[in-house]
């Protein structure tokens, strides 16, 4: 069936350098990409999101690619800054499934000092 | 401009009690969603309303109900409380036209004893 997952369940980063945060898919059907962002205690926050007819979208210090081939979604941060600790959820939506969005189990990003 | 609201913000149930998790969302959206969220194993969804009017099963329907009161209002019903429905409960809305990015709300922590 359908999955969404991510590579590692944790990340840990220094602050001031990039983070990537991995994502691989299995359905093939999916054409709609989105991140989002959870703080402790809070419901997820859109980050950035991409539609399958691109391959790459920049946000603000933020950069999703998306390699169709293989099935891979990466989240990008630049310079990372304490602020972006939080648990990184990956979401495919596929036009057969009505536009749901279903999640991988995410990834929490720890930043060092 | 509040996005999407949810009551209450916690709550402890007794085995066999029920109760009713209130969403509301002020944006207009036309797709409302009730996710779980338990650790490790990130959101599933449990129902959701496409439309005004219209409610589906997600993944995990089983001891739920649902009721789209109007465009704005989306309820989650637990008719008989039970352990394994401890966890934390998020709504979420989309526009579902232009966009297919869900706004969620802050979520309700349920605990069930």
């Amino acid at each position: 069936g359908e999955s969404v997952g991510l590579h590692l369940p944790t990340l840990s980063v220094q602050e001031g350098d990039n983070s990537i945060i991995n994502c691989a898919y299995s359905n093939s059907a999916s054409d709609y990409f989105i991140w989002y962002k959870q703080e402790s205690g809070k419901g997820p926050q859109f980050i950035i999101d991409i539609r399958s007819n691109m391959d790459k979208r920049q946000g603000q210090r933020v950069t999703v690619l998306l390699n169709k081939t293989v099935k891979h979604l990466s989240l990008q941060i630049a310079a990372t800054q304490p602020g972006d600790s939080a648990v990184y959820f990956c979401a495919e939506s596929p036009r057969s499934n009505d536009y749901k969005l279903s999640f991988g189990a995410g990834t929490t990003v720890t930043v060092r000092a | 401009n509040a996005g999407v609201t949810q009551t209450p913000k916690f709550q402890v149930l007794k085995t066999g009690q029920s109760m009713t998790l209130q969403c509301a969302q002020d944006m207009n959206h036309n797709s409302m969603y009730w996710y779980r969220q338990d650790p490790g194993m990130g959101l599933r969804l449990i129902y959701y309303s496409a439309s005004e009017g219209t409610t589906d099963k997600g993944e995990v329907p089983n001891g739920y109900n649902v009721s789209r009161l109007n465009k704005r209002e989306f309820s989650l019903r637990l008719e008989s409380a039970a352990p394994s429905q401890t966890s934390v409960y998020f709504c979420a809305s989309s526009k579902r036209t232009d966009s297919y990015g869900y706004t969620f709300g802050s979520g309700t922590r349920l605990t069930v004893v």
